[in-house]
């Protein structure tokens, strides 16, 4: 059972348009992430939230956590061909180790 | 910077053989974790470590093992490969968590194809 849903599953655009990308569980986490993959490369951390309702914005990348910390999207401005890779989100449980279950990705490709 | 190094990029086993895969981190992590990524699958966790000779079975640890006798080295291993075992094997390793959502730094993956 997947806990945590993305869609889209594959996006194609253009330079210059926007994007958003969805997260999804019906288990509500006490933190989630969002990882950014390049090809041959492990992911690498772009931003965890953890208040319900939250926003955080990294340039061109604005980061939303649901109010009632089920959900998250992420929504890129004027996408750039070096946003192109797996845009993986994942969440976290409170107490003990964490422990982060990941969604199975978003494969964006930007084309100049 | 933190670094998380995976002794191969690539590795081509054959079916049945013993297949040992390494991981060292440098920043003195007490999480190491063992994950693999299939195309539309997204990262399975295998086994996780939270401290030199103690291991937590994950989402899917049927047919591997883990080895932590120091403390910066977490080895995955396939006791006898098959071919449902082709996939790229991501190591990954974090501080417990001090606050809610404890960053997790990754190698860069170790591509196994089996035969």
């Amino acid at each position: 059972t997947q806990l945590l849903e993305q869609s889209p599953q594959f996006l194609s655009i253009q330079e210059g348009e926007n994007l958003t990308v969805y997260c999804n569980s019906s288990s509500v986490f006490s933190s989630l992430q969002w990882y950014r993959q390049e090809p041959g490369e492990g992911p690498v951390l772009l931003v965890t939230v953890v208040t319900g309702g939250e926003v955080k914005k990294l340039k061109r990348l604005t980061f939303q956590f649901g109010d009632a910390r089920k959900d998250s999207s992420l929504h890129i401005t004027a996408a750039q061909p070096g946003d192109t890779g797996l845009y993986l989100c994942a969440g976290g449980k409170s107490g003990g180790s964490y422990i982060p279950t990941f969604g199975r990705g978003t494969s964006l490709i930007v084309h100049p | 910077d933190v670094k998380v190094t995976q002794s191969s990029r690539y590795l081509v086993k054959r079916t049945g053989e013993k297949v040992f895969l390494e991981c060292v981190q440098d920043m003195d992590h007490e999480n190491m974790f063992w994950y693999r990524q299939d195309p539309g699958l997204g990262l399975r966790l295998i086994y996780f470590s939270y401290d030199v000779k103690m291991k937590e079975k994950g989402d899917i640890p049927e047919g591997y093992s883990v080895s932590r006798e120091k403390k910066e080295r977490f080895s995955l291993i396939l006791e006898s490969a098959s071919t449902n075992q082709t996939s790229m094997y991501l190591c990954a390793s974090s501080f417990p968590p001090t606050m809610r959502g404890e960053k997790l730094f990754f190698g860069s993956g170790t591509q196994l194809s089996v035969l």
